[in-house]
């Protein structure tokens, strides 16, 4: 069974770019979420999507945001880059029901983002 | 005070010592993750549990709920279980929509 994909694994950004980060979760997987992680800040939650709905969003400005698709991959967005977005980005995907949102979560190897 | 605070932050052991990581939270909560992160990144999960102790190879995970208190013990470690490993809770109610993550703990193993 292929594990969670995510693209691109590096990317190098100016300030005032956006970045578009792909997810591709494990076949079945319909949750699916998204993390910042960076060294002073350590792991974030950014955001939750379960069936193409986005269930939570993290404490983060409206430059973040995100989508799933019916095939249940999800995209992140982020607009007008800032230096301080300069991270490793992760995505998990989950075997959690609707009905109860806890799940295992199975991580991808990151995208490595740099704002210059 | 964070949510959820782990100890020791960093962890220098020899090959073969038994290790115990421990992680405190201040909500209720449905569930606990322990994970793992080597260097370069990647982060898999090691557990997730709600009550009780569970145990895989060398590695086994306890969690006390009256107390708020979750510890991730390895048994004769080895200088492959070099990593930061990480704990995180989701609150009670919620799921993996609602995750709160510790600082995460270095352990380095010595041979």
């Amino acid at each position: 069974k292929a594990g969670v994909t995510q693209t691109p694994r590096y990317l190098i950004k100016t300030r005032g770019q956006q970045v578009t980060l792909s997810c591709s979760p494990i076949s079945g997987h319909r949750s699916v979420s998204w993390y910042q992680q960076t060294p002073g800040q350590g792991l974030q939650f950014l955001f939750e999507y379960f069936s193409e709905t986005q269930r939570n969003k993290g404490n983060f400005p409206g430059r973040f945001s995100g989508r799933q698709f019916s095939n249940s991959r999800s995209e992140m967005n982020v607009s007008t880059l800032e230096l301080g977005d300069s991270a490793l980005y992760l995505c998990a995907s989950s075997p959690a029901k609707e009905s109860r949102g806890t799940g295992e979560l199975f991580f991808g190897e990151g995208s490595r983002l740099t704002v210059l | 005070k964070n949510e959820v605070e782990q100890s020791p932050q960093n962890l220098t052991a020899q090959e073969g010592e038994f290790i115990t990581i421990n992680c405190s939270y201040s909500v209720g909560i449905s569930a606990l993750h322990w994970l793992q992160q080597h260097p370069g990144g990647g982060i898999v999960s090691l557990f997730m549990l709600s009550s009780g102790k569970k145990k895989h190879g060398r590695l086994i995970a306890t969690i006390n709920i009256q107390e708020k208190h979750s510890s991730l013990h390895i048994t004769a470690s080895h200088p492959r279980d070099s990593a930061v490993y990480i704990c995180a809770v989701s609150p009670y109610n919620f799921g993996n929509e609602k995750l709160t993550f510790g600082t995460g703990t270095r352990l380095t193993i010595i041979p």
